[in-house]
């Protein structure tokens, strides 16, 4: 258990709808990082917050947001959605902005249907 | 970032030492490199870090040569619950955003 809990676990939704996963960081970190791995794809980096201001901005479509709420858990908002955004989603936390390591939560799979 | 090239896939015996190469042919001084793995889909697990020394804890060893140029996982007897792929990463020692780059990995299978 790396102490970082997504919710939910899975999500089954229509296409042109909008949905919110849920990441709540391991106790301590201020760090958070998106990540999204399409069926047979690798890890995308999406975004990162740091104490809820936005740190860093990887492949995320303009359709997909994220914010970082004062108690550090984090939400990734995904609207407008289509089949091609089936995909697990991941979050990561660290501590601080240093070099230190990042752990992943289980993911949230998302299938748009 | 500095990329990094890793073989595709890899097998292994059980019992025996895996050694899991990565290149890293472009790394510069402030770059650390790291090992995750992710085991069917689940969260990538982090493994080892380190800068220019080796390192060891209680899952693998990390040997990087001088040059840091290269670089080597070591698991000292795998086992099947180790069958995974392993990222090898090079991440900036910034404090700017250093969100980690994750390539195609090296596909792990551990043989019984």
């Amino acid at each position: 258990d790396s102490g970082v809990t997504q919710t939910p676990k899975h999500l089954i939704t229509a296409t042109g709808q909008r949905v919110t996963l849920r990441c709540s960081p391991r106790s301590g970190d201020l760090s958070v990082y998106w990540y999204q791995q399409s069926l047979d794809q690798g890890l995308q980096f999406l975004i990162q917050y740091y104490n809820g201001e936005e740190r860093a901005k990887g492949n995320i479509l303009e359709r997909f947001s994220a914010q970082q709420f004062p108690d550090l858990h984090s939400e990734l908002n995904l609207s407008s959605l289509e089949l091609g955004d089936s995909a697990l989603y991941f979050c990561a936390s660290s501590p601080t902005l240093l070099n230190t390591e990042a752990f992943f939560g289980q993911g949230t799979r998302l299938t748009v249907v | 970032d500095a990329k990094t090239t890793q073989p595709p896939s890899m097998d292994c015996a059980e019992g025996r030492a895996a050694n899991l190469p990565c290149n890293h042919s472009t790394i510069s001084g402030n770059e650390y490199v790291y090992w995750y793995r992710q085991i069917h889909s689940q969260g990538p697990q982090y493994i080892i870090h380190g800068l220019k020394n080796n390192e060891t804890n209680e899952m693998a060893s990390l040997i990087i040569t001088e040059d840091r140029k290269s670089s080597t996982l070591i698991l000292p007897h795998a086992t099947l619950r180790d069958t995974a792929v392993y990222y090898c990463i090079v991440r900036p020692r910034t404090n700017t955003g250093n969100q980690f780059y994750f390539g195609t990995g090296t596909s792990l299978t551990v043989i019984p």
